[in-house]
């Protein structure tokens, strides 16, 4: 079947202009969360969707980060007014339940590399 | 606090030798799970094994093992006769029942020499 899917994979944008980045989970699956990985660096939560329970935004780092997901499938990362400092690798992951009451291991996509120039 | 720590940054082994990757944990949830995922260099993350906490046996896999220890809050990774194809960053990570977010630690960037 069909893993976690990303797209672009490339995204290259120019300071203060706004990015979505979308994210196709795997079907079936009920969470969400998204990532972001800093060159170099480990991975940083951004958000959780499970369901049709409020999302967890406790990692976005700043207003100008949003996240919907429609019909508890398909996600959207929005960014506003990007900075060069957003430049990163985003993540998306997908897991049958939620990670932390059932351990269900999460599956990840490939990712999106945003370039902020 | 939920928190893993991986302090080895980098390694680098020769092609054959056996490589341990460590991994500590910190938690206050009675029970919790700890992960290992392979981040080759083509980006993708890979699950590799899934342990929760009342689950202290060791597991193997092929030329991989994993040994839990509660005792010293540890999760480390041993590859046995390393191949080129291992290199890659792996990651520990944690979940806990508190919350919803995984806990992943920094990364251990693997590189066998041929």
């Amino acid at each position: 079947g069909a893993g976690v899917s990303q797209s672009p994979s490339n995204k290259v944008t120019e300071k203060g202009k706004d990015v979505e980045l979308r994210c196709d989970p795997i079907s079936g699956h009920t969470a969400l969360y998204w990532y972001r990985q800093s060159l170099g660096q480990g991975l940083e939560f951004l958000i959780y969707f499970q369901g049709n329970s409020a999302p967890d935004k406790s990692g976005l780092p700043s207003d100008r980060f949003s996240a919907e997901r429609t019909g508890g499938s398909v996600s959207t990362l929005t960014i506003q007014r990007t900075q060069q400092e957003d430049s990163a690798v985003y993540l998306c992951a997908s897991s049958m339940g939620t990670s932390g009451s059932m351990g269900n291991e999460q599956f990840f996509g490939p990712g999106t590399r945003l370039t902020v120039l | 606090a939920q928190k893993v720590t991986q302090a080895q940054t980098e390694i680098s082994v020769v092609e054959k030798e056996d490589v341990t990757l460590d991994c500590v944990y910190e938690t206050r949830d009675t029970t919790y799970y700890l992960f290992w995922y392979k981040q080759p260099p083509s980006g993708e993350l890979v699950f590799l094994i899934r342990r929760n906490s009342f689950d202290e046996q060791n597991e193997i896999s092929g030329r991989y093992s994993w040994n839990f220890q509660k005792s010293t809050s540890s999760f480390n990774f041993t590859i046995t006769a390393s191949q080129v194809v291992d290199s890659a960053v792996y990651f520990c990570a944690l979940s806990g029942t508190t919350g919803n977010q995984f806990y992943f630690g920094t990364g251990t960037s693997l590189t066998v020499i041929p």
